[in-house]
């Protein structure tokens, strides 16, 4: 079946530090992939997503790649900001075309940006 | 603003009292989603409306069910609240059906004594 796996957290950095959480998925059929993040108190909100292999998906300075042979999409920031703490899921969906299937998360990795 | 609400944010019950969870959108979106999040884990789809169509997931437990009064309301009702209960509940909403879930409410934290 599908499934997502993500690096464990909490990770801890200083600001502008550079950032990578690991994603890794298996899934049949041709799945798209996402990152979603849920700041303190907040909802989910979609930050990026990739639709096909080797597309690179980009928002708010992350930035994440669409690795087929490797089945990995891992964010990345340059530069860390306090107000990138959060909770980051990586998520992927099979897209049938002119739909999606139902959204299949990873179990979230917590972020802390100390100044 | 246009959002999703959910109400109340945390939510203690007793073991086997029936609980209630809204959620609230004022997105006028068709379908909405209800999740479990417990803790350190992924949020699992419970089920969801398309419309007034109800699609439970295969392996929602029957003490879960739903009731969605009108477009921009949707409810959580635990039957009989175990333990294994306690978790954050999320809703959700998409525009329509094949959508990604695109807003979701900041969750109901339940507390099963």
């Amino acid at each position: 079946g599908n499934s997502v796996t993500q690096m464990e957290g909490p990770v801890t950095l200083s600001e502008e530090a550079f950032l990578t959480i690991n994603c890794t998925y298996t899934a049949t059929g041709y799945p798209s992939l996402f990152w979603y993040v849920q700041y303190p108190g907040e909802g989910l909100q979609l930050l990026l997503k990739a639709t096909k292999a080797d597309d690179k998906g980009s928002n708010k300075g992350f930035e994440a790649t669409y690795r087929k042979e490797t089945t990995s999409f891992h964010l990345e920031k340059g530069s860390v900001q306090v107000s990138d703490s959060a909770v980051y899921f990586c998520a992927l969906s099979v897209d049938w075309g002119t739909s999606y299937d139902k959204v299949i998360f990873g179990p979230g990795t917590s972020l802390s940006v100390i100044p | 603003d246009a959002m999703v609400i959910q109400n109340p944010r945390y939510q203690v019950t007793q073991f086997g009292k029936p609980v209630t969870l809204s959620c609230s959108q004022t997105l006028n979106h068709n379908v909405m989603y209800w999740y479990q999040q417990k803790s350190s884990q992924a949020p699992k789809l419970l089920f969801h409306y398309y419309d007034k169509d109800f699609n439970n997931e295969a392996d929602t437990p029957d003490n879960f069910q739903s009731r969605r009064p009108n477009t921009s309301f949707c409810f959580l009702d635990i039957r009989s609240p175990g333990l294994g209960d306690a978790a954050m509940y999320l809703c959700a909403t998409s525009p329509r059906q094949g959508r990604l879930p695109d807003h979701f409410g900041p969750g109901t934290r339940l507390t099963v004594l």
